[in-house]
């Protein structure tokens, strides 16, 4: 079983859509959880940590289930620049070593 | 405003070449890492370095040598490329603590012929 797994998709989907991406780890002790973006031929770049509580920012909502082992990314009202791969990303082995998925990609059509 | 630079940004190397990646970042963070990206196969750890030097090896290794002589600097060698070590390759550094934002080079695209 991989360390993190995603739905690679692609999701497609309309602009003003709500669209939801999970991703399920595998180390029960893993810390710090995050959502990374990547547009094309760039690289990642951190869109939001994911907090126990659960956290918001602007249009993005994300959630971490820690029973159940993933955590979540909702976008709501989808823009065309919101098309990218969004990259799950988890801390391992004591803080060390971060651990990504391999992405799912999103594309926003008009 | 720097951030986290690597060159070269493009590479071609024939088999059994040697060459250096070179990485350098001017916010003073300890952790460093390098990946590698291919399709379908996601970012994989090939070493990391928690401080000057304190290297380790990630999921993907052989064939590559790090260093870490000094805070800002951490160069990736391929001691002799193969053509499965075709790929983009992406330095990272961040903070000591687990918490905190990884910030990425903008990558260097290597080709092995």
């Amino acid at each position: 079983r991989k360390e993190v797994e995603q739905d690679p998709g692609p999701f497609n989907v309309p602009e003003g859509a709500t669209v939801a991406f999970n991703c399920t780890y595998s180390n029960s002790a893993s810390q710090s959880f995050f959502w990374y973006r990547q547009d094309c031929r760039k690289e990642p770049k951190l869109l939001m940590s994911v907090y126990s509580s659960g956290n918001e920012d602007g249009r993005f909502t994300a959630q971490l289930n820690r029973a159940s082992q993933y955590i979540s990314l909702l976008i709501r009202d989808s823009k065309l620049s919101d098309s990218a791969t969004y990259l799950c990303v988890v801390n391992e082995k004591s803080f060390q070593k971060l651990v990504f998925g391999t992405g799912t990609r999103l594309l926003v059509s008009p | 405003n720097a951030g986290v630079t690597q060159t070269p940004k493009f590479q071609v190397l024939k088999t059994g070449q040697s060459m250096t990646l070179q990485c350098a970042q001017d916010m003073n963070h300890e952790y460093m890492s390098w990946y590698r990206q291919d399709p379908g196969m996601g970012l994989r750890l090939i070493h990391y370095s928690v401080g000057a030097g304190i290297t380790d090896q990630g999921e993907v290794p052989n064939g590559y040598n790090v260093s870490r002589s000094t805070t800002e600097d951490f160069p990736l060698r391929l001691l002799s490329a193969a053509p499965s070590q075709t790929s983009v390759y992406f330095c990272a550094s961040r903070a000591g603590t687990g918490y905190n934002e990884q910030y990425f080079g903008p990558g260097t695209r290597l080709t092995v012929t």
